[in-house]
């Protein structure tokens, strides 16, 4: 089992470009989230996949914001025309079926200039 | 919607004592989950510790205990011997099976374990 992982682990853009940020779930799991973080809170919740479909995305935080899961593995999430107010960690969850319990990975964190 | 409250910004303890981090929630549902998660300054959230709504039994991980209230909608983590390893920022979340299935985080609490 080796964790869910993220790449990038850093990113930094200039206003108004786009960025793809990748996760890779623990093996097996079958659903997948991402959320934000924001410097001195708790993490804000974006999008839920259940194997490849997008079962919630009513909390992505605008229409710049997306998010894939294709084969139901991996997940990409994409932000487009990046803001300086996207500054932020992401963070990526995985939980099993049988469980709910949502293990994390290290995050991604963007700096937009 | 459900919300969780961290009225603690921060707390210190001394090594080897004890201390307990405050957390209340609100939501409608019957069927919920609680869980602590711990965030070192390195950032990767770590799971502490869960409770199931339904269960009366505190759940218990080693060193980190629950006080599970649910008439009050508290959930209070209690740490034991604390150690320098414990400092972080603790987050308390709830978790809704039957809805949108997201966490609901605090605000957290920032823990520093003094020598």
């Amino acid at each position: 089992d080796t964790g869910v992982s993220q790449n990038p682990r850093h990113k930094i853009t200039k206003r108004g470009q786009n960025v793809t940020f990748r996760c890779d779930p623990i093996s097996e799991h079958n659903r997948l989230y991402w959320y934000r973080q924001t410097l001195g809170q708790g993490p804000e919740f974006l999008t839920y996949f259940q194997n490849e479909a997008q079962l919630e995305k009513s909390r992505l935080l605008s229409d710049r914001f997306s998010a894939e899961r294709p084969k139901g593995s991996f997940s990409t999430l994409e932000i487009q025309r990046t803001e300086q107010g996207d500054s932020a960690m992401y963070l990526c969850a995985s939980s099993s079926r049988d469980n709910w319990t949502q293990y994390f990975g290290p995050g991604t964190r963007l700096l937009v200039l | 919607a459900q919300t969780v409250t961290q009225s603690q910004p921060e707390m210190s303890v001394q090594e080897a004592e004890t201390v307990t981090l405050s957390c209340t929630y609100d939501t409608s549902e019957s069927d919920y989950y609680l869980f602590w998660y711990k965030q070192p300054p390195s950032r990767q959230m770590i799971l502490v510790i869960r409770q199931e709504a339904y269960k009366q039994q505190n759940a218990t991980e080693n060193r980190f205990s629950v006080n599970f209230q649910k008439a009050a909608k508290s959930f209070s983590l209690k740490i034991s011997d604390s150690q320098l390893g414990d400092a972080a920022m603790y987050f308390c979340a709830c978790f809704i099976s039957g809805s949108a299935r997201q966490l609901t985080f605090g605000s957290g609490t920032q823990l520093t374990v003094l020598p």
